[in-house]
């Protein structure tokens, strides 16, 4: 089975710092792939899917990039609501894998 | 509007069964497939099953395989998990998530999870 594999399990940044989050497939799995965000104590909501489609509602400071096998999550300035933990999600074939999630705290 | 209701959740003694249900209103639910993840507790997202929207087919995770059974009925805009032989690793919040289709599933809306407590 593929296994996903996000870096870093949790990074600290400041309000308006750009903030990359990867996510790497251990084979290729083209663009099946979603980014959802876990907010402290709340239902995952979808952010991106097929590895660059930014969701309707998300903020625009959202980006996704990547084929293959790396991908990256972009916020473009951290903003205090962002603290959340967020997850990436193959669906090229099943199963369907989450990754290990990245949580984001302001510092 | 979407909506996707939990119910079921229990506390279980290992071994123990239980049947998980979700009920889906706002969408039409025989277009689309519908799944399971869940989240033990401080811990991540795990897939655990999907059924298709006909019902022809289902998915499960090993580590649930041959445990749990999906099921769904559409007259009823309601899908269910079915757990047996349930064991402390399967202590979780269970959330049904409605899927969308490309490739296999990603998950559009979820609902608000049901907790699975398996101890004795």
């Amino acid at each position: 089975d593929i296994q996903m594999t996000q870096s870093p399990s949790s990074l600290s940044a400041s309000v308006g710092d750009r903030v990359t989050i990867t996510c790497r497939a251990s084979q290729g799995i083209a663009n099946f792939l979603a980014w959802y965000q876990q907010k402290p104590g709340k239902v995952p909501q979808l952010l991106i899917s097929a590895a660059t489609t930014v969701q309707s509602g998300v903020p625009s400071r959202f980006s996704g990039s990547g084929s293959g096998t790396d991908f990256t999550l972009t916020i473009s300035s951290l903003q205090p609501e962002d603290v959340a933990t967020y997850y990436c999600q193959k669906y090229n074939s099943a199963p369907l894998t989450f990754g290990g999630g990245t949580k984001v705290e302001i510092k | 509007e979407v909506q996707l209701l939990e119910s079921g959740g229990d506390l279980v003694q290992p071994g123990g069964s239980l049947r998980l249900s979700c009920a889906a209103s706002g969408l039409t639910f025989s277009n689309y497939a519908m799944s399971w993840v869940r989240q033990a507790p401080g811990k991540g997202l795990e897939w655990v099953s999907t059924i298709t929207a006909s019902g022809g087919s289902r998915y499960y995770a090993d580590s649930v395989k041959g445990r749990f059974t999906i099921s769904r009925d559409n007259s009823k805009n309601t899908f269910y998990l079915q757990i047996n032989s349930l064991s402390a690793e399967d202590t979780a919040v269970y959330y049904c998530a409605k899927g969308m289709y490309s490739g296999t599933y990603y998950f559009d809306y979820w609902g608000q999870g049901t907790l699975v407590t398996v101890s004795s």
